[in-house]
């Protein structure tokens, strides 16, 4: 089966820019996570959604990042304006479910750059 | 609150010799816990996991883990390195009581394989 699609693979945009990601999960997957990588640190949760529903977002910086997954597909995470700390890898993931029975299965990622 | 401490953050060893990844957790519940590996420009991929079974887990590419509730660690290990193994391996541990799998991740450690 297909994997887990994200685009673009690498952005680079300069400060107070806006900036959107898009990810693809895997077919029949209910369970969608926008992660970020820091370099030299481990992925962090933002956001997961189940199906079009939002279930954990309470590290998603609100005031400049928000995520929408409207039809319970694919979804977009957008920042604006985006400030030089946002360089990151934003990972999408997604599962079968919300139980830990359920692996999470990967994007590429997105490499973004901000100047 | 949960969190995991991987204790090296690099680890040199030579092709054919074994491979010891080490992990600490910290967890209020009772924890899953996984092994993932990423590979340059490509996703992160589940090596192995730990939900409550048995404590010794066998994973991908000869991979395995064993879980010591009283040191509260989840190293990981292989018996003969292979040039192809070398990566970012991630101890991660997921807790969420009542289910769910919100996934903390360590910080990583970075294998290098020498002929």
């Amino acid at each position: 089966e297909a994997g887990v699609a994200q685009s673009p693979r690498y952005k680079i945009i300069e400060k107070r820019q806006s900036v959107a990601f898009w990810c693809n999960p895997i077919s029949g997957h209910a369970t969608l996570y926008w992660y970020q990588q820091i370099l030299g640190q481990g992925p962090k949760l933002l956001i997961q959604f189940q199906n079009n529903g939002v279930v954990d977002d309470s590290q998603l910086p609100k005031d400049r990042f928000s995520a929408e997954r409207l039809k319970g597909v694919d979804s977009t995470l957008k920042i604006q304006p985006a400030k030089l700390e946002d360089s990151a890898v934003y990972l999408c993931a997604s599962s079968r479910g919300q139980g830990q029975i359920y692996e999470q299965y990967f994007g590429p990622g997105t490499r973004l750059t901000v100047t | 609150a949960q969190s995991v401490t991987q204790l090296d953050s690099h680890v040199s060893v030579s092709e054919g010799t074994p491979v010891l990844l080490r992990c600490n957790y910290s967890s209020s519940y009772s924890p899953s816990l996984f092994w993932y590996v990423q590979h340059p420009n490509k996703g992160l991929q589940l090596l192995l996991k730990y939900t409550s079974a048995a404590t010794l887990v066998k994973g991908i590419n000869g991979f395995e883990a064993e879980f010591k509730k009283s040191e509260t660690s989840f190293h990981l290990t292989k018996p003969s390195a292979h040039m192809s193994d070398a990566a970012e391996y991630f101890c991660v541990v997921s807790d969420r009581p009542g289910g769910g799998n919100k996934l903390t991740f360590g910080t990583g450690t970075q294998l290098k394989v020498e002929l």
